[in-house]
């Protein structure tokens, strides 16, 4: 299947501080790209649809200036976690749309610990 | 909207053996797709399988195949000779079909372990 990479896999930051995650499509151009919260032993929760080229569309009770997200090419999209808090430490996971299978792939996803 | 209901949180197997895992869903569509995804522990989302609305034909992919039954809006997900590294969680998922920009619809999940 298509690969999607996600960088860091990994952060621990302060709180109040900002954190960039990217999310690649390494083998197919992807113009709509998804970012998911994960808490543990839980479902996947959408966050926002990532297109490129225009702005992203936030899910219900998730908010847009403090989960920035950026889609400048067809195979990367960015979440930044702005002015972070213990409350946002989770698991994101992002996936990308590939067209000519009309399937999405998944990141490995980043664990972020604020402390 | 669009609904996903995996009504089991967890099921074991033996090794060698066949489980099944439900997954029923409610839409008013008639084109659609859906989709079993497997997470092991590594948290790695896996597509495991999908499945086409306007098919009638369930999907296989080696040990893994579906019983789809659209008029019942019911799409389960039966493994073979299930082997160790089989053991992770299982959603079930739902998606329109008019774009591969459509959204994913995802159920609460299944842990499945499979037992030596």
């Amino acid at each position: 299947g298509a690969v999607v990479s996600q960088h860091p896999s990994r952060v621990i930051c302060k709180s109040g501080t900002s954190v960039k995650i990217e999310c690649r499509s390494l083998d197919f151009q992807a113009t709509t790209m998804f970012w998911y919260r994960q808490f543990p032993k839980q479902s996947l929760m959408l966050m926002a649809t990532s297109n490129e080229g225009s702005k992203a569309t936030y899910e219900q009770g998730v908010e847009k200036d403090k989960f920035l997200i950026n889609h400048a090419s067809l195979t990367l999209s960015t979440l930044t976690v702005t002015s972070a808090h213990p409350e946002d430490s989770s698991f994101y996971i992002c996936s990308a749309s590939d067209f000519s299978t009309d399937t999405q792939y998944f990141g490995p996803g980043t664990r972020l610990t604020v402390l | 909207a669009q609904t996903v209901t995996q009504s089991q949180p967890e099921m074991s197997v033996q090794e060698a053996e066949t489980v099944t895992l439900s997954c029923t869903y409610d839409t008013s569509e008639s084109n659609y797709y859906l989709f079993w995804y497997k997470q092991p522990p590594s948290r790695q989302m896996i597509l495991v399988i999908r499945q086409e609305a306007y098919k009638q034909q369930n999907a296989t992919e080696n040990r893994f195949s579906v019983n789809f039954q659209k008029a019942a809006k019911s799409f389960s997900l039966k493994i073979s000779d299930s082997q160790l590294g089989d053991t992770a969680m299982y959603f079930c998922a739902f998606s329109l079909a008019e774009t591969s920009g459509s959204r994913l619809t995802f159920g609460e999940g299944t842990q499945l372990t499979v037992n030596p």
